[in-house]
């Protein structure tokens, strides 16, 4: 089935760019939907954004400022950028399959693992 | 953007009982809500989507119900593997939002 891997740098230097990819194996990254999302040490669950095969994208108006998604379909892989971080960016960070079901489901049906992003001097 | 206040934050129950759990939102989300269970160390799982249609290979003794602001997923008997963090999350509005999580634990 297909799985989803983040990998990334887990220490990142405040005011820096956060940059993490997700590979996609055992699957088409074609015709579906590519989210980011991300859980504070602690905390609860927070959407960043999403991309659609198109290229079109959808981010959180709160981060809209510093986070670019992009796609490599060549490569199977969707990334995330995230710019002039401070220690409120640490978190858990995750990739996750975002399904679209007419007429109007959406829904996270495959994640990767999550990795540790701690932004640190 | 819309408020989930999930309640109670936790709830203590024993194996074999019937666990309810509450998900409101600020404002009308229509059914276009989701839950998803997290364990320790592991990424969410899809549970139920669009209020009240189960995953792929959740079994039945989850169930979810409601529409508008108010949302309800039960456990019929839980079971020792369904003693975990359970999150709603709203897809009608954008930002989509997460509750804040309601904890099932013995």
């Amino acid at each position: 089935q297909v799985q989803l891997q983040e990998s990334g740098p887990g220490l990142v230097k405040p005011s820096e760019t956060l940059s993490l990819t997700c590979t996609v194996s055992n699957g088409s990254i074609s015709s579906y939907y590519w989210s980011w999302i991300r859980q504070p040490p602690g905390k609860g669950l927070e959407w960043i954004g999403f991309i659609y095969d198109t290229g079109n994208t959808n981010y959180n108006p709160s981060l809209k400022r510093r986070v670019t998604i992009s796609l490599d379909t060549s490569k199977n892989q969707f990334s995330l950028k995230l710019t002039s971080v401070t220690a409120a960016d640490t978190a858990v960070y995750y990739c996750a399959r975002l399904q679209w079901l007419a007429p109007y489901y959406y829904y996270m049906d495959v994640w990767g693992q999550g990795t540790t992003v701690t932004v640190s001097s | 953007e819309i408020v989930m206040t999930q309640s109670p934050a936790t709830l203590s129950v024993s194996p074999g009982e019937r666990a309810t759990l509450s998900c409101r939102a600020s404002q009308s989300v229509s059914s276009n809500l989701d839950w998803y269970q997290q364990k320790p160390g592991q990424a969410p799982r899809l549970l139920i989507y669009g209020a009240s249609t189960r995953a792929t290979g959740i079994p039945a003794r989850f169930s979810g119900s409601g529409s508008g602001t108010e949302f309800t997923l039960t456990i019929s008997s839980l079971q020792s593997e369904d003693f975990a963090v359970y999150y709603c999350q709203q897809y009608n509005n954008w930002p989509w939002t997460f509750g804040l999580g309601t904890r099932v634990e013995i």
